[in-house]
């Protein structure tokens, strides 16, 4: 099974669409950490946040907002009005804590496509 | 500040040739990272290590063999390439107290 479930392959919207894209974990450790990376159409990958498992709180930074809810194991990521340079893949991640060594593991990624 | 570094870039192979992969930081970290990335697969851990001299697999180890020698290096070799081992291949560290990665840029191998 896996750790990190993004169950949306590919979404499609048009210029200036909210876009929430889903990510659903699963861990037994109380102390984790979930990220959410960000590979444009260039190939490196960017990190957009990071959320401790402690730490409930949704976030927002500009157009990008988080919602974290431990209840249902989801941490999903929302564009406002959304831009065609938003298109890209984006993962999310989930860290660990057994033993200290946080393994970072990731979903299988969300292709978001933003047309003009 | 050059963060972490991938080399080579790109690379194709034959089947049953060997090459290493070298992952290189300037960031004093204590761990990194061997990830693959494959269609649909997301990123795969392949090996990592907590530590210079110290090194763990990963998700999808077999064929890969790491070290870590050096604080700053980490390496990834392939002993005897295979076609099912064509894929992008990155390399990532983090300091011990934060969790966030820093990516190389990825590597291109196509073994043929």
């Amino acid at each position: 099974a896996q750790k990190v479930t993004q169950a949306q392959t590919e979404i499609s919207v048009v210029e200036k669409e909210d876009v929430t894209l889903d990510c659903v974990y699963e861990t037994r450790d109380t102390t984790y950490y979930l990220f959410w990376y960000k590979q444009p159409p260039s190939g490196e990958l960017v990190f957009l946040i990071r959320r401790n498992s402690f730490d409930e709180q949704n976030e927002i930074s500009g157009r990008y907002s988080w919602n974290f809810q431990k209840s249902t194991s989801s941490f999903n990521f929302t564009i406002t009005a959304s831009q065609v340079v938003d298109s890209a893949v984006y993962f999310c991640a989930l860290s660990e804590g057994s033993g200290g060594s946080y393994i970072p593991t990731f979903g299988r990624g969300t292709s978001l496509i933003v047309h003009p | 500040n050059a963060g972490v570094t991938q080399t080579p870039k790109f690379r194709v192979l034959k089947t049953g040739q060997s090459m290493t992969l070298l992952c290189a930081q300037d960031m004093n970290h204590e761990y990194m990272y061997w990830y693959r990335q494959d269609p649909g697969m997301g990123l795969r851990l392949i090996h990592y290590s907590v530590g210079e001299g110290t090194t763990a697999k990963g998700e999808v180890p077999d064929g890969y063999n790491v070290s870590r020698l050096k604080k700053q290096n980490f390496l990834l070799g392939l002993e005897s390439a295979a076609p099912s081992q064509t894929s992008v291949y990155f390399c990532a560290s983090r300091d011990r107290r934060n969790e966030k990665l820093f990516f190389g840029s990825g590597t291109q191998l196509s073994v043929l």
